[in-house]
């Protein structure tokens, strides 16, 4: 079974600038997470969709948005980048949602903004 | 809100030392607790977890159980190996917050030969 890919790996943008990522979750999951790492925040919680609709929001500016389509994909979006934006986004897929289910995560995509 | 801590690193250790990491966690409600592990380059890997108190998770001669007396979820190898050398995040997952999981800092291990 194919794991959880993420679009595209590697993503060097300019300050103002926008960026689309985008997370294919493992066949027959529908719930995808979003997660930032940074060196100085650590991993911080983005959004999670299930069956296309938000469940859930962590604590970011509007500037990051996201959305799912109907075969579970799903994107995320970061209008006018800050320099701070630079980080590794990782994408999250699980089965049915819920605490005790196991999350996989992709590869991420890493993003320098310049 | 929820949080967790886990000791700080790098820990440094020669193979086939015995590996403690500490993991305490604060949590509203009855959270489930993971291990998980990031080499290099990578995204996370799920090492293990437990969804209830006093249960223990187990994978790869990692362990770490489920303390609801002292909110601890301290993971445990009796003898590691280069090949261990990671990133182990230790996280939690509220029940009344879908998936989300809260992560620790992470703890950087280096094993070495």
């Amino acid at each position: 079974k194919a794991g959880v890919t993420q679009t595209p790996r590697y993503l060097i943008k300019t300050r103002g600038q926008q960026v689309t990522l985008s997370c294919s979750p493992i066949s027959g999951h529908r719930s995808v997470s979003w997660y930032q790492q940074t060196p100085g925040q650590g991993l911080q919680f983005l959004f999670e969709y299930f069956s296309e609709t938000q469940r859930n929001k962590g604590n970011f500016p509007g500037r990051f948005s996201g959305r799912q389509f109907s075969n579970s994909r799903s994107e995320m979006n970061v209008s006018t980048l800050e320099l701070g934006d630079s980080a590794l986004y990782l994408c999250a897929s699980s089965f049915p949602p819920g605490p005790s289910y196991e999350q996989y995560f992709g590869p991420g995509t890493r993003l320098t903004v310049t | 809100g929820d949080s967790v801590t886990q000791m700080e690193g790098p820990v440094t250790l020669s193979e086939e030392a015995f590996l403690t990491i500490n993991c305490t966690y604060t949590a509203t409600g009855y959270p489930s607790l993971f291990w998980y592990v990031q080499y290099p380059g990578e995204g996370l890997q799920l090492l293990l977890k437990a969804t209830k108190a006093d249960d223990k998770g187990s994978n790869k001669g990692f362990e770490a159980t489920y303390r609801k007396e002292t909110t601890s979820f301290h993971l445990e190898k009796g003898s590691v190996q280069v090949s261990d050398s990671a990133v182990y995040f230790c996280a939690l997952s509220d029940q009344n917050a879908g998936n989300m999981l809260t992560f620790g800092g992470g703890t950087r291990l280096m094993v070495k030969p």
